[in-house]
């Protein structure tokens, strides 16, 4: 079974309005991240976030990390069209870097 | 500086061939990794190397082999290719514990 679950599966928005999605993992981690996927092209990496951090920005994206409830929070404001992609978690299980089943976003203009 | 490099891009096999899909990477990472993503999917974790010399199964080994050849190329090798195997693959290497580079993926299509 996979690390992490995100919702919601997918989201639909117009441009200029926020974005957020959420990711809940299993295990206990150093980290979590966020990759970007443009329809079907390699995963980008967005920010990562450290354990004993709470939240952390950049640029438009504002990242939040909840240890206790395992569970962390991507907000990408002002959404614009060209965010139209997948996102995605991760976080690592030992050796193995493992990656949630992502969000699809639509930003309509 | 290329990043990760993987060959093909695309592939059509018939049911019961074999090929191996290519990746390398030219960041002296010691971790790499083999992904399979399905149609409106996440990244399903096949097979790992955490190191030269080492490689472990990840969540769906079945009907896969793998090779680390040295540093720098980790190859997966598909010996009898099935219908289901048809999915898009993707290459991976990291420093562990840090972030993810990806190659651009392997379109595999089996009929």
């Amino acid at each position: 079974s996979q690390q992490g679950e995100e919702d919601p599966q997918a989201l639909s928005i117009q441009e200029g309005e926020n974005a957020t999605m959420n990711c809940s993992y299993k295990t206990s981690i150093n980290n979590l991240q966020w990759y970007r996927q443009n329809s079907g092209r390699g995963l980008v990496h967005l920010i990562l976030i450290r354990s004993n951090e709470r939240e952390k920005h950049s640029g438009r994206l504002r990242v939040t990390l909840d240890t206790s409830k395992k569970s962390s929070s991507l907000l990408i404001t002002a959404s614009r069209a060209a965010d139209t992609a997948s996102y995605f978690c991760a976080t690592y299980d030992t050796d193995k870097l493992i990656f949630g089943t992502g969000t699809r976003l639509q930003v309509f203009p | 500086n290329a990043g990760v490099t993987q060959t093909p891009k695309f592939q059509v096999l018939k049911t019961g061939q074999s090929m191996t899909l290519q990746c390398a990477q030219d960041m002296n990472h010691n971790s790499m990794y083999w992904y399979r993503q399905d149609p409106g999917m996440g990244l399903r974790l096949i097979y790992y190397s955490a190191s030269e010399g080492t490689t472990d199964k990840g969540e769906v080994p079945n009907g896969y082999n793998v090779s680390r050849l040295n540093k720098r190329e980790f190859s997966l090798r598909l010996e009898s290719a099935a219908p289901s195997q048809t999915s898009v693959y993707f290459c991976a290497s990291v420093i562990y514990g840090q972030r993810a580079f990806f190659g651009q993926g392997t379109r595999l299509t089996v009929v």
